[in-house]
């Protein structure tokens, strides 16, 4: 496609329930980041995947949060047991170089309310 | 510890007047500085990414600048528009390996007319 494809735009879920959001990078992007933004907090990272390196997961805030990315495209982030903490916005962004020198493109971001 | 800190945390200004939006960062070692600017309910967009050994680099009305030694960099908006209104985003990257990619809160401008 021409630019990040995040789905769904908007999830509203009851505590407790799992979630999964979708990534669809723009093609030929190696790099692929998920972040999540809190009303008026900056961006904070979750996860990093580079091609065929293993993911950096240093930024999930716990267990209940996971990612894959299949065939090196689609990316789903996956979590698990929400709670009402998790309510945000969740971005993801795409880059053709590794990030610390390749512009981000980022996707509109699935907004997530846990009830 | 790599932060990055911007200022003022909001604005608002005239239609046609210029701004300036400001980052100061304690990331090391640097890689580069990059703006962004956030429509509500939007993804960030990139604006301008400038190397250590760029000073200034323009992208129409946005013109940002950056100051290595000092660890400061400044977003001036020329004669706002409307659909300048949107959060502004400082982003600083660092050499370390992995993801380092710090980012600002953001600056929150409202251009009213």
């Amino acid at each position: 496609g021409a630019g990040v494809s995040q789905s769904p735009s908007n999830k509203v879920t009851e505590k407790g329930k799992d979630v999964e959001l979708r990534c669809d990078p723009i093609s030929g992007h190696t790099a692929l980041y998920w972040y999540r933004q809190s009303l008026g907090q900056g961006l904070e990272f979750l996860i990093y995947f580079q091609g065929n390196s293993a993911p950096d997961k240093s930024g999930l805030p716990s267990d209940r949060f996971s990612a894959e990315r299949t065939g090196g495209s689609v990316s789903t982030l996956t979590i698990q047991r929400t709670q009402q903490e998790d309510s945000a916005v969740y971005l993801c962004a795409s880059s053709y170089a590794s990030g610390r020198a390749g512009e981000l493109f980022f996707g509109e971001g699935s907004r997530l309310t846990v009830l | 510890k790599n932060q990055v800190e911007q200022s003022p945390q909001s604005l608002i200004i005239l239609e046609g007047k210029n701004c300036t939006l400001q980052c100061n960062y304690t990331v090391s070692p640097f890689s580069n500085l990059r703006w962004y600017k956030q429509d509500t309910g939007r993804g960030p967009v990139s604006l301008t990414i400038m190397t250590f050994s760029e000073n200034t680099k323009s992208n129409g009305r946005y013109t940002a600048t950056l100051d290595a030694d000092t660890k400061q960099s400044s977003l001036h908006i020329t004669a706002s528009q409307l659909s300048d209104s949107a959060s502004y985003i400082c982003v600083v990257s660092s050499n370390q390996a992995g993801t380092a990619l710090i980012f600002g809160k953001g600056t929150t401008l409202s251009v009213s007319s």
